[in-house]
């Protein structure tokens, strides 16, 4: 089956660094991946569509220039959050759609997610 | 624009009991439906999706669940549980674009 994978698994920052967080699909390509970010014992909520090739589309509410996404190749994206504070802290994790991503049936696959702490 | 509604926050269930997961949608076009399982600290696994057809999904380990259109719900079953299957639960929509929308989600508790 399709495999996402996320890395790192788990990370603690000082307030104020960059933290870098990427998403791979092994073995597949896509053109289209999701960041999304889950708080304790909640839903997950899309913080934005990454597009390979283009800028990234930024749900309502979620700081672009806070959470940086790079989608630089069919098989990788990258999520910075810059300047991390405390309320940051969040499981994060990012989804990919084999292919070109054109049907809106097309399944997303899941990445292991990543745990970011900030003190 | 829609949503999903999970009715159930926390379900215990006993081993090799059945478990039904209920899950209600909102939209204003046809919605495709899904329900994704997440074990403690992993992501998301599809376990079914209804796009079409038959009402009747069966996904991965045993699950199965119902599209029923006029009542809109999609409510997940599995006739006997183990203890594995202990794990948060969310049925999620896509609408009229790519994107997913998760309910609250449901944690299943099975015990010995």
């Amino acid at each position: 089956g399709a495999v996402v994978s996320q890395h790192p698994s788990r990370v603690i920052c000082k307030s104020g660094t960059s933290v870098k967080i990427e998403c791979r699909s092994l073995d597949f390509q896509a053109t289209t991946m999701f960041w999304y970010r889950q708080f304790p014992k909640q839903s997950l909520m899309l913080m934005a569509t990454s597009n390979e090739g283009s800028k990234a589309t930024y749900e309502q509410g979620v700081e672009k220039d806070k959470f940086l996404i790079n989608h630089a190749s069919l098989t990788l994206s990258t999520l910075t959050v810059t300047s991390a504070h405390p309320e940051d802290s969040s499981f994060y994790i990012c989804s990919a759609i084999p292919g070109d991503g054109r049907s809106s049936t097309d399944t997303q696959y899941f990445g292991p997610g990543t745990r970011l702490t900030v003190l | 624009a829609q949503s999903v509604t999970q009715l159930d926050s926390q379900v215990p269930v006993f081993e090799e009991a059945p478990v039904e997961l209920r899950c209600n949608y909102s939209s204003s076009v046809s919605v495709y439906l899904f329900w994704y399982v997440q074990y403690p600290n992993q992501g998301l696994q599809l376990l079914l999706k209804y796009l079409s057809g038959s009402t009747l999904v069966k996904g991965i380990n045993g699950f199965e669940a119902e599209f029923n259109k006029s009542q809109t719900s999609f409510h997940l079953r599995k006739p006997s549980v183990h203890i594995s299957d202990t794990a948060e639960y969310f049925c999620a929509v896509i609408g009229g674009d790519y994107k997913l929308s998760f309910g609250a989600g449901t944690t299943v508790t099975v015990r010995a």
